[in-house]
């Protein structure tokens, strides 16, 4: 069964300093992999998606993933934080079995914390 | 383009009460979602349609739980009789067709429901 890991409950950064937040996977076939953010009493809103082609995806809000294959992570960053960045992230993977589908698989969410 | 708009916004009555969440998918989009947020248990999936067809309802916790899509433009989830237990933030979503399964989703801002 297709699934993803979130390892941290919460990220703690300070403003500027660079931030990532962990994902991995576990699927059979090519992943599908993709971050939400979801701002408080908001729906989740897509930032990126990783389909085929380059290990580094660019996304909205100047955030970026990083593919890797041989560990099996898809983990989120960005170069320098902002206050506004905190909230909570998901990490999801299009599920493929028992046949292809659009429902995706979330992870449990990371909430993450920028303190000024 | 106005989003996928859920109502009401928030709800609150009584266990044993009927309960009706409407949601309105962006124009064009086949696909809709209804899923459940808690502490507890995270984000779920309850139900998805593609073109008003249910096509996988497995995440629908019981009997007292009922989704219909009569329409490109509408759908409601209905619990009766509601329970404290159901108490939660119910999101709609929805994403265009695509024969590779790999839109994003786009979520309304929920619908927070207390049962008391």
């Amino acid at each position: 069964a297709q699934s993803v890991a979130q390892p941290e409950d919460q990220v703690n950064v300070a403003e500027g300093n660079p931030l990532t937040v962990k994902c991995t996977y576990s699927v059979s076939g090519n992943p599908y992999l993709f971050w939400y953010v979801q701002y408080p009493n908001r729906g989740l809103q897509f930032l990126l998606k990783y389909i085929t082609g380059d290990n580094l995806v660019k996304g909205s809000y100047g955030f970026e993933a990083e593919f890797n294959k041989s560990q099996t992570s898809f983990h989120l960053k960005k170069p320098s934080a902002l206050v506004s960045d905190s909230a909570l992230y998901f990490c999801a993977v299009r599920d493929r079995a028992p046949y292809n589908t659009d429902k995706l698989i979330f992870g449990t969410g990371t909430r993450l914390q920028v303190f000024p | 383009d106005a989003g996928v708009i859920q109502s009401p916004r928030h709800e609150v009555t009584e266990m044993g009460q009927e309960v009706t969440l409407r949601c309105k998918p962006i124009s064009g989009h086949n696909s809709l979602f209804w899923y459940r947020q808690t502490m507890m248990r995270g984000l779920e999936l309850l139900i998805y349609f593609n073109n008003n067809v249910p096509i996988d309802d497995s995440g629908m916790p019981e009997d007292r739980f009922s989704a219909k899509m009569p329409n490109a433009s509408f759908s409601t989830l209905k619990i009766q009789p509601s329970e404290p237990r159901d108490s939660a933030v119910y999101f709609c979503a929805s994403s265009p067709y695509d024969r590779d399964f790999y839109q994003p989703q786009h979520f309304g801002d929920g619908t927070r429901l207390s049962i008391l």
